[in-house]
């Protein structure tokens, strides 16, 4: 029973490149949560998706930074343009349908040089 | 409102010492209360988790308190071990908003053999 997983592990990018981050949720998952942590700081909230949609976006900044959850294959966080200030672990987290815990991947490192 | 303030920053203790993190909330919306472990390079695993309609919960060495009317909620380690040494979050959702966790901003744990 495979966990939430989440490639590639590690990316490096020079500003103002992309960056796509994919996840796969848990078996039986349909929730799928975008978390970011900053350098020895906590998990700060991001977007919440469910199959083909956006539910909650409240923690998105408001450019170069969209997600999508396709009804076939991961969920994608896509960076546009990205600067030294993008430079952190991405974590994606899934949950079952009622919700209550989710379930961490073992993250995303972003580092922009 | 949304704000998980956690405590301490930073915790050194004793092998077999008891370890103790607290956290504090203000939405009184919040009825969900997790704790997670973290180690260096990996995604954070969930521990232990309460709702508020009990005072304590016990697993294993691993024990929240919590106290409502106080809008406080704490992790006691029993027995601290080396193999404990990481970095804990307790978070916060709730099932009436999209369940999205807000985290506090952790407790680095230092235990010494």
């Amino acid at each position: 029973n495979a966990g939430v997983m989440q490639n590639p592990r590690h990316l490096v990018r020079r500003r103002g490149q992309e960056a796509r981050l994919r996840c796969s949720p848990m078996k039986g998952h349909s929730h799928v949560y975008w978390y970011r942590q900053l350098p020895e700081e906590g998990l700060k909230f991001m977007v919440y998706l469910q199959k083909e949609n956006i539910i909650d976006e409240s923690g998105m900044p408001k450019e170069r930074f969209s997600a999508e959850f396709p009804k076939e294959g991961p969920s994608i966080l896509r960076i546009q343009q990205v600067v030294r200030g993008d430079s952190a672990a991405y974590f994606c987290a899934s949950s079952p349908q009622d919700r209550t815990t989710i379930y961490f991947g073992e993250g995303s490192w972003l580092t922009v040089v | 409102q949304q704000q998980v303030k956690q405590s301490p920053q930073s915790l050194i203790v004793q092998k077999g010492g008891i370890s103790i993190i607290n956290c504090a909330y203000e939405n009184t919306a919040f009825d969900y209360f997790p704790w997670y472990q973290q180690f260096p390079g990996k995604g954070p695993a969930l521990l232990i988790a309460i709702r508020p309609d009990v005072s304590e919960k016990k697993e294993g060495r691993f024990t929240i308190s919590f106290n409502k009317s106080a809008k406080q909620f704490s992790l006691h380690i029993m027995d601290s071990q080396p193999g404990d040494s990481a970095t804990y979050f307790c978070a916060a959702s709730w099932s009436s908003g999209t369940y999205k966790y807000i985290f506090g901003t952790g407790t680095r744990l230092k235990v010494l053999a």
